[in-house]
């Protein structure tokens, strides 16, 4: 069975430090999302990729963090310089397309920001 | 922009109980609801869905109901077991938004 991956699965690194996450989403699938999931909450959407574009990223603190999908398959989210309210377990998900399609999530990358 | 309010926070039932979770969700263009289920250390996964032009759908143990009047969709677990302790989640998306919102989550526990 087709999965989104993932990596690293743990991140530990100090503020003002730069991260960078990898996603690699079921093959065939034209969108792509990240989201951030703080504990005890529901996931909040950071970025959404249309194959290499950018369709929604009103979330994205975007004086720090960055994300791209150069050639509209894999993606990577960055964050530079890390605060310590990034802390927090960063997920990718991937559908077929836009609209009402079933979102499949990765296992995620968990990151303690010291 | 859409707000989604899940109930209860946790949930205690013995196993071989049932176990309904609430969602109510504010935007009455809304047309997809999903459920997540989270264990520990793992991403969401799907466990069942529904959209707007159906009111119930069920899946061996599970099933969702939607009511689009008063914007409110369940879930309901029958015959509980101990493997469905987890977090579970509803979300609601737009048809052309294409955001996916989360409720805050249910813990449940199910006691053996």
């Amino acid at each position: 069975e087709a999965e989104v991956a993932q990596s690293p699965r743990y991140k530990i690194t100090e503020k003002s430090q730069a991260v960078a996450f990898w996603c690699d989403p079921i093959s065939g699938h034209a969108t792509l999302y990240w989201y951030r999931q703080i504990l005890g909450q529901g996931p909040e959407l950071l970025v959404q990729f249309q194959d290499e574009s950018v369709v929604d990223d009103s979330q994205l603190p975007k004086d720090r963090f960055s994300a791209e999908r150069l050639k509209g398959v894999d993606s990577t989210l960055k964050i530079q310089p890390a605060e310590l309210g990034d802390s927090a377990m960063y997920l990718c998900a991937s559908s077929l397309n836009r609209g009402r399609e079933t979102q499949y999530f990765g296992p995620g990358t968990r990151l303690l920001v010291l | 922009g859409e707000n989604v309010e899940q109930h209860p926070s946790t949930l205690s039932v013995q196993e071989g109980d049932s176990a309904v979770i609430k969602c109510t969700y504010s935007d009455s263009a809304s047309n997809y609801f999903p459920w997540y289920k989270q264990e520990l250390g793992k991403g969401p996964q799907l466990i069942i869905d529904i959209r707007s032009n159906v009111g119930e759908k069920k899946d061996q143990r599970i099933a969702v109901t939607l009511n689009k009047t008063a914007k409110h969709f369940s879930l309901h677990i029958t015959e509980t077991q101990p493997e469905d302790s987890a977090v579970y989640f509803c979300a609601a998306i737009m048809e052309y938004g294409n955001k996916l919102v989360f409720g805050a989550g249910t813990i449940l526990r199910v006691k053996s």
